[in-house]
């Protein structure tokens, strides 16, 4: 049974260019969060969605980002226009899903795409 | 809001044990463990729930108590795999909101 999977691991970017970095949960869970990580940081909630849905994204930057998760196909996190400040690590994480809006299954989580901007 | 975790950095022998708290000052529903090691992802250690109820993988143990929004992980007779950085989540509104971490360096 694959874990959650994200790719590229490794991500350079200049300036100005695009980045996508992509998920594909673990089988059978159709709950997908992205989280960033700042070096030397915690882990920051960024968005939440379900097939086709996005349910809270009250953790994305107004502008540049944006999250999908198709009916088919991985989750994508865009990031248009990237600065020196987006450089991070990128997890993406999977559940089930949730019981309801307090109590949660367990989220796992795929290793993560590391961003540099140049 | 995001949790608060203390201490942010502790050292110890093998061997030895220790406790990491994690306190919030919303109301906590269910406290979720996680360990990260350099580089690499969050692994799942532990989830607590309201009422008691645990679900955990590793000889790691955790309390939560409810009235006091705090849970706290224990580390018994720890080995050299124990370091890492340890995070507590607490779950609201769909979301996990994480605690800044803390630095566990088990030595020989």
């Amino acid at each position: 049974n694959a874990g959650v999977m994200q790719n590229p691991r490794h991500l350079v970017r200049r300036r100005g260019q695009e980045a996508r970095l992509r998920c594909s949960p673990m089988k059978g869970h159709s709950h997908v969060y992205w989280y960033r990580q700042l070096p030397e940081e915690g882990l920051k909630f960024m968005v939440y969605l379900q097939k086709e849905n996005i349910i809270d994204e009250s953790g994305m930057p107004k502008e540049r980002f944006s999250a999908e998760f198709p009916k088919e196909g991985p989750s994508i996190l865009r990031i248009q226009q990237v600065v020196r400040g987006d450089s991070a690590a990128y997890f993406c994480a999977s559940s089930p899903q949730p019981i309801d809006r307090v109590q949660a299954d367990t989220q796992y989580f795929g290793p993560g795409t590391r961003l540099t901007v140049l | 809001q995001q949790p608060v975790q203390s201490p942010q950095a502790v050292i110890l022998r093998e061997g030895e044990d220790a406790v990491i708290n994690c306190s919030s000052s919303k109301a906590l529903y269910s406290v979720h463990w996680y360990r990260q090691k350099h580089g690499e992802a969050p692994v799942f250690l532990m989830i607590l729930l309201k009422g008691g109820e645990q679900k955990g993988h590793e000889k790691i143990s955790a309390s939560f108590n409810e009235k006091k929004q705090q849970s706290s992980l224990y580390l018994t007779a720890s080995q050299l795999s124990y370091s890492g950085t340890y995070f507590c989540g607490s779950f609201s509104d769909y979301k996990l909101s994480f605690g800044a971490g803390t630095t566990v360096t088990v030595r020989a």
